[in-house]
């Protein structure tokens, strides 16, 4: 596709439930991010991939999170045991690889997000 | 660790007003990166600047990077509805790689 997909766009689960959210990035894009979006709030950084490189995961807020990237492309967002504080728009984010020439470095292009709702 | 800052949070504008956010960093960056995230939406990628005193103009926006490389401003001149949204600023992480640090963003709204 032309852009950075995610699903889905709106998720309603139950309190102490499991959801996984999914990213595909744009094809070639080596760079894969998370963020989470509270609302009317800033950017809160939650995981990292860079290629085949052990993923950061310094933003991860507990254990209830984690997140796969299979294959360097599709990433799956894991939350645990769903808690109402949850609750916020998750966004996926790619990025071309360091250095790629004739594009600005580390330029990143947004998902439109998976709107999360924990009941 | 490395920090981003944004000021202001929330600005009211009267169509046609000038608008100004800015965004100071920790340390100095190699390049800040300008972002538009409608009400809805997602962040859009605006701009890049790169050069210490850098201008670059983008119709009614106008962006600069400090000498010092560790604040940049938007100005957008006489504003329209069209231009509501929250502007972040963002800057390569400490960390090697591709990761970006943003500020908190500054929210603009404008009264018609």
């Amino acid at each position: 596709g032309a852009g950075v997909s995610q699903s889905p766009s709106n998720k309603v689960t139950e309190k102490g439930k499991d959801v996984e959210l999914r990213c595909d990035p744009i094809s070639g894009h080596t760079a894969l991010y998370w963020y989470r979006q509270s609302l009317g709030q800033g950017l809160e950084f939650l995981i990292y991939f860079q290629g085949n490189s052990a993923p950061d995961k310094s933003g991860l807020p507990s254990d209830r999170f984690s997140a796969e990237r299979t294959g360097g492309s599709v990433s799956t967002l894991t939350i645990q045991r769903t808690q109402q504080e949850d609750s916020a728009v998750y966004l996926c984010a790619s990025s071309f690889p360091l250095g790629y020439s004739g594009r600005p470095p580390d330029t990143q292009y947004f998902g439109p997000g998976t709107r999360l709702t924990v009941l | 660790g490395q920090q981003v800052m944004q000021i202001p949070q929330y600005q009211h504008v009267q169509e046609g007003e000038d608008f100004t956010t800015y965004c100071n960093s920790s340390t100095t960056l190699s390049n800040i990166q300008w972002y538009k995230q409608r009400p809805g939406g997602h962040p859009v990628f605006l701009i890049q600047l790169v050069k210490s005193g850098e201008v670059k103009k983008q119709k009614r926006l106008t962006f600069q990077f400090g000498e010092a490389k560790k604040n940049s401003s938007l100005h957008i001149t006489a504003t329209q509805t069209t231009d509501v949204g929250t502007y972040f600023c963002a800057g390569p992480s400490n960390n090697a790689g591709n990761m970006l640090t943003f500020g908190g963003g500054t929210r603009l709204m404008v009264k018609p």
